[in-house]
Order: structure tokens, then C-alpha cells, then sequence
């Protein structure tokens, strides 16, 4: 059961143009979400937030945006940078709930061409 | 100066030992995690721990066990493995009321 879901497994983007990767979500309890980004053989790198209570955050190149009616969030990358090629993991939590971890989704590959 | 660190970086064992993953974070949180990453790459919660209680999800099997010997270390010990272990093991940590946790760069086992 994929709670948090990322339907494209990979996304190849022009450099300098603008990346926007996909998040959907089932469970309406979530009320925190990430982004994390990671390159092989490394752990994953925590990029931006945000909490439910938002609709948008900014931190320089990348922006999240939370569409909660929808359970859908995206993040935009702008503009790419050849350094921006990894995995990119959506990751979405429930306050106090369970192991108080993170459910991931399965990740999108995002190639950025020069 | 690495935040969250792990070791071994590679673990290849057969099946029926008993092994065990160290993990470390030097940014001063109050949790740590263990996460799985299965061959579909799907990342999963295993453990969650501060300092006053383990939190474990309910699938991960009683042969898994975490060991905290103090606030900046959570260990991973794992009896008598089998063949579906074989996986990369993520150790994360976060500030207890933050939200934010940061991995590790991975374990990568393998059961023969």
C-alpha cells in the first residue's frame, strides 16, 4: 500500500530550463512533507519542507508547492544545473505517529541534459 | 566532518551469522532512525529512538535490534540473517521536535 507515490520513475530536463517534479499522497494525516535528493551510493540529502499548514516554500533554486485538496505537491527546480542530476525522494510524516518515520516514495531520476 | 556516519560501508556475510551496523551522528539531535532500502528501493522505516523510548515498526522482525550506548550512537544488531536482509541500511537522526532528519550514507549488506 504506496502511501506517497512518484508516478514518474524518471525526468530528463533541458540545463538552465525549469524541473518539476510529482508527489501524490493517501493519507490525510500527513501533515509534514521533504524532498531529499540523493546520488548512488550516498545517503539521502534533505533539500526543502514544508508543512501542511503551507501552500509554498522557497529556499533559492528550489521551491515546494502543497496542494492538499488534491493530496499533491511538486517541487521546482529553477533554473537546473547539470548538479541537479540524482534521485529525487518525496517524503511525507504524521505528527506523533508510529515510528515517527518518514514514508517515502519510490523516487524520481532526474537527468539534467547540458 | 561527517554529520551522520555509518560502518561498515559494505557487509558480506552468510546466512545464519549475527552482524551488526554502527551508526553515529555528530549534530547534537535528540532521535535517530534506522531505514531499510529493499531492491525495489523503496526506503522504510525500521526503529526510531531517543533517548527515553524505542519506537520499532511493527513488520521488522525481533531479529533486528537497536543498541543506543549513549545519545549519539544508535547501533543495529541483526541475529541469525537470511537472505531477504540483504539490503542498504540508512541511519538518520533529527532534533526532537524537528523535522528535518538526516541519513547517513548507507550499509550495504549482503547475505550469501
Amino acid at each position: 500500500d504506496q502511501q506517497v507515490k512518484q508516478n514518474s520513475p524518471s525526468l530528463s530536463v533541458q540545463e538552465g530550463r525549469i524541473s518539476i517534479l510529482n508527489c501524490d499522497y493517501t493519507n490525510s494525516m500527513f501533515d509534514y512533507f521533504l524532498w531529499y535528493k540523493k546520488y548512488p551510493a550516498e545517503g539521502p540529502t534533505f533539500l526543502i519542507s514544508i508543512s501542511s499548514i503551507k501552500d509554498k516554500n522557497e529556499d533559492g533554486r528550489f521551491t515546494v508547492f502543497l496542494n492538499k485538496s488534491a493530496k499533491h505537491l511538486s517541487l521546482h527546480i529553477v533554473p537546473s544545473q547539470p548538479g541537479d542530476s540524482a534521485v529525487y525522494f518525496c517524503a511525507a510524516r504524521v505528527s506523533g505517529g508510529g515510528a515517527d518515520g518518514l514514508t517515502f516514495g519510490k523516487g524520481t531520476h532526474l537527468i539534467i541534459q547540458p | 566532518d561527517t554529520a551522520v556516519s555509518q560502518t561498515p560501508k559494505y557487509l558480506v556475510t552468510q546466512m545464519g551469522n549475527d552482524k551488526s551496523i554502527k551508526c553515529e551522528q555528530n549534530l547534537g539531535h535528540d532521535t535517530m532512525y534506522w531505514y531499510k532500502q529493499d531492491s525495489k528501493k523503496f526506503l522504510k522505516i525500521m526503529f526510531s529512538y531517543n533517548n527515553k523510548e524505542l519506537i520499532i515498526n511493527e513488520t521488522v522482525p525481533n531479529r533486528f535490534s537497536p543498541k543506543s550506548p549513549d545519545k549519539a550512537h544508535l547501533n543495529l544488531h541483526i541475529n541469525s540473517l537470511e537472505l531477504g536482509d540483504s539490503a542498504v541500511y540508512f541511519c538518520a537522526s533529527s532534533q526532537i521536535q524537528g523535522r528535518a532528519q538526516y541519513f547517513g550514507p548507507g550499509t550495504r549488506l549482503l547475505v550469501l
